[in-house]
């Protein structure tokens, strides 16, 4: 089946610091999704990218959708305490409306 | 607007006991869909529904598990028997979803099984 290579697993940043994680794949994407998942919860939408080469914001956080529908970035800047979570990709394909998930980048801030 | 609720949150029982959960999505939407996340893993999708009708089920292990979603609405996610590796949560989503197009997806909060 289809596999997302996340990376990177972990990462422990100071406040204040800009983040960058990513997703890469074998196959084409027709959408590529971010989600933040806190302890005990389900995971929670960020980003939603429709379209090759699609650079969206919301706040803090910034994802593009790859030219090639094989890959996703996601940076946070000026990263806050409460920014720390398990970040997972998810890339969806058009017609089976099946989602692949990433294994999750673990964000540890340190104030 | 109310999210999508699950219940119980937290269910722990022993092998070869059944258990049930059970899953009311974001009103309006029409597709369902149940996941199992296993520790340190991404959410795999088990079964979506669009509506009533089971359109994926290809991933759920249907010697043991089973779903429904009457009316289209509320669904529930069946183990019997429960295994170990059962143990795991398992997160329920829903979207509004056109024909062709991909969809978004919002997640409950998951009920948490541990098989003992």
């Amino acid at each position: 089946g289809q596999q997302l290579n996340q990376s990177p697993q972990s990462m422990f940043i100071q406040e204040g610091e800009d983040v960058s994680m990513n997703c890469t794949s074998s196959s084409i994407f027709n959408t590529w999704l971010w989600y933040k998942q806190d302890p005990g919860e389900g995971p929670v939408l960020l980003i939603a990218l429709y379209k090759a080469g699609e650079l969206t914001s919301n706040g803090r956080l910034t994802a593009q959708f790859g030219i090639t529908r094989k890959d996703s970035f996601l940076n946070i800047s000026a990263s806050i305490p409460s920014d720390v979570g398990i970040y997972f990709c998810a890339g969806g394909t058009a017609s089976g409306s099946r989602l692949t998930f990433g294994e999750g980048t673990q964000l540890t801030v340190n104030p | 607007e109310a999210g999508v609720v699950q219940s119980p949150r937290y269910k722990i029982i022993e092998k070869k006991q059944p258990v049930a959960f059970w899953c009311n999505p974001i009103s309006g939407h029409n597709t369902l869909y149940w996941y199992r996340q296993n520790l340190g893993q991404g959410p795999e999708l088990l079964i979506r529904y669009e509506n009533e009708e089971a359109v994926d089920d290809s991933q759920l292990p249907k010697d043991r598990f089973s779903a429904e979603r009457l009316k289209g609405v509320d669904s529930t996610l069946k183990i019997q028997p429960a295994e170990l590796g059962d143990s795991a949560v398992y997160l329920c989503a829903s979207s509004f979803r056109l024909a062709g197009l991909t969809d978004t997806q919002y997640f409950g909060p998951g009920t948490r099984l541990t098989v003992l």
